[in-house]
């Protein structure tokens, strides 16, 4: 079965702590995106990468970091920076062959500060 | 630059009448147009997209929409809804170039009245 998959469904963060959300696809897409978000403000992108070890900020990437190791694999921490943390993060991929771009998103990680 | 506008944050419809969700957008070059919609919880589903030629697209679900270069809009439409169709709705737009630069609306969320 291909897809997307994002781990947990649910996190809890503690003040001070940085806590990182997995993202992983197994559609050999070349590009890998996070995106937060919030009620009433649509979605965010927060980091994107196209290529193994290679990333860029999005609109939002105060706060939080990101690592392209592998090609299948585009994990985000929240770092204790990130003031406001609570959040709906969803990640998505995309091939990069023009015409082929289209996103596709996994189910996402609802994330909630203690 | 681009920007997506949706107009309505909320459309209620009864079951069995015309569904009809407006987007317009921005857009200095040539650009994609997408529609995803997204159930409570979940992550975003791909319902239709625009890239090039025939300028009414049809999706999943029995949606549709039309690409309007003249009036700058892809609204989305659906001739008779369904109790199934209610969740949001996402209107997103990028460049044909760097298609990953995808920018999206603010939402629409469509309640359907039985």
């Amino acid at each position: 079965d291909g897809g997307i998959t994002q781990s947990p469904k649910y996190l809890f963060r503690k003040e001070g702590q940085n806590v990182t959300l997995s993202c992983e696809q197994n559609l050999n897409h070349d590009a890998m995106y996070w995106y937060r978000q919030d009620p009433g403000q649509g979605l965010r992108l927060i980091y994107y990468s196209q290529i193994v070890n290679d990333f860029q900020k999005g609109d939002i990437a105060e706060g939080y970091s990101v690592s392209r190791e592998k090609k299948e694999s585009f994990p985000l921490t929240v770092t204790s920076a990130q003031k406001n943390p609570t959040a709906f993060y969803l990640c998505a991929s995309s091939m990069l062959r023009q015409g082929q771009e289209t996103q596709y998103f996994g189910p996402g990680t609802r994330l909630l500060v203690l | 630059a681009q920007s997506v506008t949706q107009l309505g944050s909320h459309v209620s419809v009864s079951e069995g009448a015309l569904v009809l969700l407006r987007c317009n957008y921005s857009s200095s070059v040539p650009p994609y147009l997408f529609w995803y919609v997204q159930y409570p919880n979940q992550g975003l589903q791909l319902l239709l997209k625009y890239t090039t030629g025939a300028t009414l697209v049809k999706g999943i679900n029995g949606f549709e929409a039309e690409f309007k270069k003249s009036e700058t809009s892809f609204h989305l439409t659906k001739p008779s809804a369904h109790m199934s169709d209610a969740a949001e709705y996402f209107c997103a737009v990028s460049p044909i170039q760097g298609a990953q630069k995808l920018v999206f609306g603010q939402g629409t969320r469509l309640t359907i009245n039985p």
